[in-house]
């Protein structure tokens, strides 16, 4: 059972254009949702959060978005640029989950310049 | 910081051997996480500590795999006798009790033969 779900395995995009990740939840005791960024070779980072109080959050070029009803959230990036290419996951946490993170299956990004 | 230690970096060794992962986490992060991640699952947390207590262990696969935290400073993820499905990159990841956010280091690629 995939509580967390990251349906397009891959995405390329223009550099300057905008890059939409997608990522579905089917558990509504998360409450807490993260983004993580992963390059080859590397543990994933933290790229930014947003609690199930907000329906956006924004850290530079960089906003996600949280739709409650829909179990739904996505990563904006604008522009996109050709270091933005990696891994991102998507994570979520809550609940009797408090503490553990649960991921997505990933979205491979790819920037081309 | 040196952020979150892992070692080795990569382990190549033959079926039915034992095998044990390494890990230094930041220095004042109470929590530590282990993470399997294969192509086939993604990443799946295997286990998790608090305040060097096993908290949850509900994602340790087999008996063949056991984790100690003998102190604050140092966790080992432990494989006896490893099998050829157990090759994936390991990774662990460390935070704040409070918080969620987890910092990760950069995995062991672990190759059973």
């Amino acid at each position: 059972d995939q509580q967390v779900k990251q349906n397009s395995p891959s995405l390329s995009v223009q550099e300057g254009r905008i890059s939409i990740l997608n990522c579905d939840y089917t558990n509504s005791m998360f409450d807490y949702f993260l983004w993580y960024k992963k390059y080859p070779a590397e543990g994933p980072t933290f790229l930014i959060s947003i609690s199930s109080i907000k329906d956006k959050n924004e850290d530079g070029r960089f906003t996600v978005f949280l739709n409650k009803s829909a179990k739904h959230l996505s990563l904006h990036i604008v522009p996109s640029q050709p270091g933005d290419s990696a891994v991102y996951f998507c994570a979520a946490t809550g609940g009797t989950s408090y503490g553990k993170l649960t991921f997505g299956q990933g979205t491979i990004l790819t920037v081309h310049p | 910081d040196a952020g979150v230690i892992q070692s080795p970096r990569h382990e190549v060794t033959e079926m039915g051997q034992e095998v044990t992962l390494r890990c230094k986490p930041i220095s004042g992060h109470n929590s530590l996480f282990w993470y399997r991640q294969t192509m086939m699952r993604g990443l799946e947390l295997l286990i998790y500590f608090n305040n060097n207590v096993p908290i949850d262990d509900s994602g340790m696969p087999e008996d063949r795999f056991s984790a100690k935290m003998p102190n604050a400073s140092f966790s080992t993820l432990k494989i006896q006798p490893s099998e050829p499905r157990d090759s994936a990159v390991y990774f662990c990841a460390t935070c704040l009790s409070a918080g969620n956010e987890q910092f990760f280091g950069p995995g062991t690629r672990l190759t059973v033969l």
